[in-house]
């Protein structure tokens, strides 16, 4: 079983859209939960943190994390074209930050 | 404005030469770690440095080597015993060695073998 488990995709939605990205952890230890963005051929950028069970809201995402099922999501609200890009799964405990691959979206016009 | 600046942004090495990338950042961040990105693979640890003239090595150190003679300074070494280095590069830091920290990331350099 991968450390950090994401659907690979791509994720097709039309814009406007609500896009639901998924993650899946193995290790309960885990204390600091993460979503970046990353643009082809670019460096992943940060669009959310969360550390505690439940939502974090920031504009038009969403993040929500639930320790006893050890899963965290991502919402995207109104989708944009923009918005296409590969969607970073980061899961960290003491000190180590375990990646996941990535689930690609695609916002269509 | 504050940041990591990562130099050359590609780079192509010759069968046998060793490569050296460059890592500053101007963050006053304590940690600093060099990551490596193959296409469909998360991003895999090479090194990673807690503190000045400290360096641990991470899941792939492998034919590479570091150096953290400065805090604002951590350049990677591909060696020629890296058997497989065509990879994305990514130098990222974080305010302290704690993984609550956020991670903030280089641009990236490209380096392919010819």
């Amino acid at each position: 079983q991968k450390e950090v488990e994401q659907n690979s995709g791509p994720l097709s939605v039309p814009e406007g859209a609500i896009a639901s990205l998924n993650c899946t952890y193995s290790d309960r230890g885990s204390q600091s939960f993460f979503w970046y963005r990353q643009y082809s051929g670019k460096s992943p950028e940060l669009i959310m943190s969360i550390y505690s069970n439940g939502d974090k809201e920031d504009g038009r995402f969403t993040a929500q994390l639930n320790k006893a099922s050890q899963y965290v999501s991502l919402l995207i609200r109104d989708s944009q074209p923009s918005d296409s890009a590969t969607y970073l799964c980061v899961i960290s405990g003491t000190y180590k930050y375990i990646f996941g691959t990535g689930t690609r979206l695609k916002v269509l016009a | 404005d504050g940041g990591i600046t990562q130099s050359p942004k590609y780079l192509f090495r010759k069968e046998g030469q060793n490569v050296t990338l460059s890592c500053e950042q101007n963050l006053n961040h304590d940690a600093m770690y060099w990551y490596r990105q193959d296409p469909g693979q998360g991003l895999r640890l090479i090194y990673y440095s807690q503190i000045v003239n400290d360096f641990q090595k991470g899941d792939i150190a492998e034919g590479y080597s570091v150096s953290r003679e400065k805090k604002e300074s951590f350049p990677l070494t591909v060696t020629s015993a890296q058997k497989n280095p065509t990879a994305f590069y990514l130098c990222a830091s974080s305010i302290s060695p704690s993984g609550a920290n956020v991670l903030t990331f280089g641009a990236g350099s490209r380096l392919t073998v010819l």
